[in-house]
């Protein structure tokens, strides 16, 4: 069974970093590529950035490009996302999703989702 | 960064109806890579359409896509209770994926 198992709710002070860890089984992690994507509370969604596991290749919007990165660890079939300076609009459920076949330019399976409070 | 416009923002429609649902790029997108989502409440997206018109594994037949260029269609054929939700387009360009911002079908 194909699926991505992300990490629990998070807490963090203004100007701290969060890191979510995506956990993929049931596919071949290393031909797979991850995107992340946020949601605010009742907003839409917004793209942050991707990763190729297989080279490790990576892509931020540029909105994010200052402060997050991206990386993944083939050993345990674990890809993360760094989100460093955070404020209280970072505050939202942050979402891992593989694309399986590459490359077809969409993404199948889908973590749970994070939920990231940013709060003093 | 291509920039993606979904229309309308808020569709009302009753079981058993047509929905239409538009997708428009700020530049031409390869038809290849376009891809269509649902979202329900509390729930992560769930990939519908790749490649503009290829239903992914799973998804009934009642759901089809279609365009190219710049405009791309979401069409839900004859609506079903569990199908009002949010419908996000997203493209990918340049090395980077973008969203549309989401057009809410929600019963009539």
């Amino acid at each position: 069974q194909m699926q991505l198992m992300q990490s629990g709710p998070e807490v963090k002070k203004p100007g701290t970093s969060v890191k979510v860890s995506c956990k993929a089984s049931g596919f071949t992690f290393s031909s797979s590529a991850v995107q992340w994507v946020r949601q605010a509370r009742g907003q839409r969604l917004e793209w942050i950035g991707w990763i190729v596991v297989g080279s490790g290749n990576t892509n931020y919007a540029q909105k994010f490009q200052e402060r997050v990165t991206i990386t993944r660890d083939m050993s345990t079939s674990t890809a993360y996302m760094e989100l460093s300076g955070l404020r209280s609009e970072d505050t939202a459920v942050y979402y891992c999703a593989a694309e399986i076949q590459l490359p077809r330019y969409s993404f199948d399976y889908w973590g749970q989702g994070a939920l990231v409070t940013v709060s003093s | 960064e291509i920039v993606l416009t979904q229309s309308p923002g808020t569709l009302s429609l009753s079981p058993g109806e047509r929905a239409t649902l538009s997708c428009r790029a700020s530049q031409s997108v390869s038809s290849s890579y376009l891809a269509w989502y649902q979202q329900k409440p509390g729930q992560a997206p769930r990939l519908l359409i790749y490649g503009a018109s290829s239903r992914a594994t799973g998804i009934p037949d009642r759901f089809s896509g279609s365009g190219s260029g710049t405009d791309f269609t979401l069409t839900i054929s004859r609506l079903e209770p569990e199908d009002f939700a949010v419908y996000y387009c997203q493209q990918y360009g340049n090395s980077l994926y973008t969203f549309g911002q989401g057009t809410k079908l929600e019963i009539k």
